[in-house]
């Protein structure tokens, strides 16, 4: 069965320091990730998503993520951070044949200090 | 392009009453699919629909239902309300059932059971 583990249920970073949210999946065929972020009293609302074509993928709000087979690891990054990213983010992967389902990483809260 | 809409955004209700919430999708979407979001569990998919048929159910008992209708607004519905189901409610729209597609989430419906 296909899931998802984001290391670390909180980060903190100072503003302008780079932002690193880990995330590794399980899959036996290759998979379609996806990364989310939810502010207070929000719902979703996707950053990027990686579904086979180019490894680097850029997303909204200058953050990135590299899909790495060998590592089978989908990290999240921007270089340099913002106030206005404080918020949860949630690493997701769609299972293979199984629609729209979207399996969650438990979510890593970020919050960034002035 | 309005987004989706959930409603109502909040509810209390006590143990043993039934409740039904609603989504309505982005103009155009035929998918739907719901989410729970608690602290303990994190996000778990509930059900997908897409032209008013289930296309995918998760791991949740029978209490928990859902509906789509021609305009592909969706339902939910959860019968004989326990403590645990107290939660975020969200759903999700997209095109279609492919895997690749963004979801678009709503705010959520806020259930408290008292």
């Amino acid at each position: 069965a296909q899931s998802v583990t984001q290391l670390g249920s909180h980060v903190s970073v100072s503003e302008g320091a780079l932002v690193l949210l880990r995330c590794n999946y399980s899959s036996s065929v290759p998979p379609y990730l996806f990364w989310y972020v939810q502010y207070p009293n929000q719902g979703l609302q996707l950053l990027l998503k990686y579904t086979s074509a180019a490894t680097l993928v850029k997303g909204i709000n200058g953050f990135e993520a590299e899909f790495k087979k060998s590592e089978t690891s989908f990290h999240l990054t921007k270089p340099s951070a913002h106030m206005s990213d404080a918020a949860e983010y949630f690493c997701a992967v769609s299972p293979y044949n199984q629609g729209g389902k979207l399996i969650f990483g438990q979510g890593t809260e970020l919050s960034v200090k002035p | 392009k309005a987004g989706v809409t959930q409603t109502p955004r909040y509810l209390i209700k006590t143990r043993g009453q039934q409740v039904t919430l609603s989504c309505s999708p982005i103009s155009g979407h035929r998918s739907v699919s719901w989410y729970q979001q608690t602290p303990g569990q994190g996000l778990q998919f509930l059900f997908e629909y897409f032209s008013e048929t289930q296309r995918n159910k998760g791991n949740f008992p029978g209490r928990f239902s859902g509906r789509q209708f021609s305009n592909s607004r969706s339902e939910m519905n959860v019968s004989t309300l326990e403590l645990g189901d107290s939660a975020l409610y969200l759903c999700a729209s997209s095109f279609s059932t492919d895997q690749t597609l963004t979801r678009f989430f709503g705010p959520g419906t806020r259930l408290t059971v008292l």
